[in-house]
């Protein structure tokens, strides 16, 4: 199947520092890419979608300013969380697809972050 | 609003049981649906995917089913082994659309 890597894996930051996650397509080109949160012991909630070369579109309580989402490529998607705070420690995962009709939607490893 | 819903939440068996894993949504026009696996601190790796016009797929000793019309799905997994040991989530989608998950079933198989 498609790989999508995500980097980093795993990530500590001090409260009030910016972290950026990277989502990348590594054999095939990815026209939509999604972010999702994961809390322990819980399932995946879409944070935003993004698509190549325009805007992400943010899900009903996303804070936009706070998730900065940009899909400059085919293959690369990044997350940032600025000015991070405890509570936006979580897993985070990114997936990617060029054909999302058909189903076909790979995940990256996920990657946890830790506010200090 | 859409909703999916799985269940046992947890599940505990000893190896080489067979085991059957539900999956219920509430809008039978969905369009895909799919069933993942997840270790316990990594991604989501795709186990089956039935698509719009299929009721089931199949691999190895892994067997999905889609029920449109009463909004369910199972996955069924024969003999199972203490490596089957993960959470497994189902989700759906709408064409062209992104996948609603369900709260996943924990599963452990014991050795």
């Amino acid at each position: 199947g498609a790989v999508v890597s995500q980097h980093p894996s795993w990530v500590i930051c001090k409260s009030g520092t910016s972290v950026k996650i990277e989502c990348r397509s590594l054999d095939f080109q990815a026209t939509t890419m999604f972010w999702y949160r994961q809390f322990p012991k819980q399932s995946l909630m879409l944070m935003a979608t993004s698509n190549e070369g325009s805007k992400a579109t943010y899900e009903q309580g996303v804070e936009k300013d706070k998730f900065l989402i940009n899909h400059a490529s085919l293959t690369l998607s990044t997350l940032t969380v600025t000015s991070a705070h405890p509570e936006d420690s979580s897993f985070y995962i990114c997936s990617a697809s060029w054909r999302l009709e058909a189903g076909e939607l790979f995940f990256g490893e996920g990657s946890r972050l830790t506010v200090l | 609003k859409q909703e999916v819903t799985q269940i046992p939440a947890a599940l505990s068996v000893p190896e080489g049981e067979n085991l059957v894993l539900n999956c219920s949504f509430t809008d039978s026009a969905i369009y895909n649906l799919q069933w993942f696996r997840q270790d316990p601190g990594k991604g989501l790796t795709s186990l089956l995917l039935i698509q719009s016009s299929q009721r089931e797929q199949t691999s190895g000793r892994l067997n999905a089913s889609l029920d449109k019309s009463s909004g369910r799905s199972t996955l069924y997994i024969a003999a199972s082994q203490p490596g089957d040991s993960a959470t497994y989530l189902c989700a759906h989608s709408y064409y062209g659309q992104n996948f609603v998950f369900g709260p996943g079933t924990r599963l452990s198989v014991l050795p």
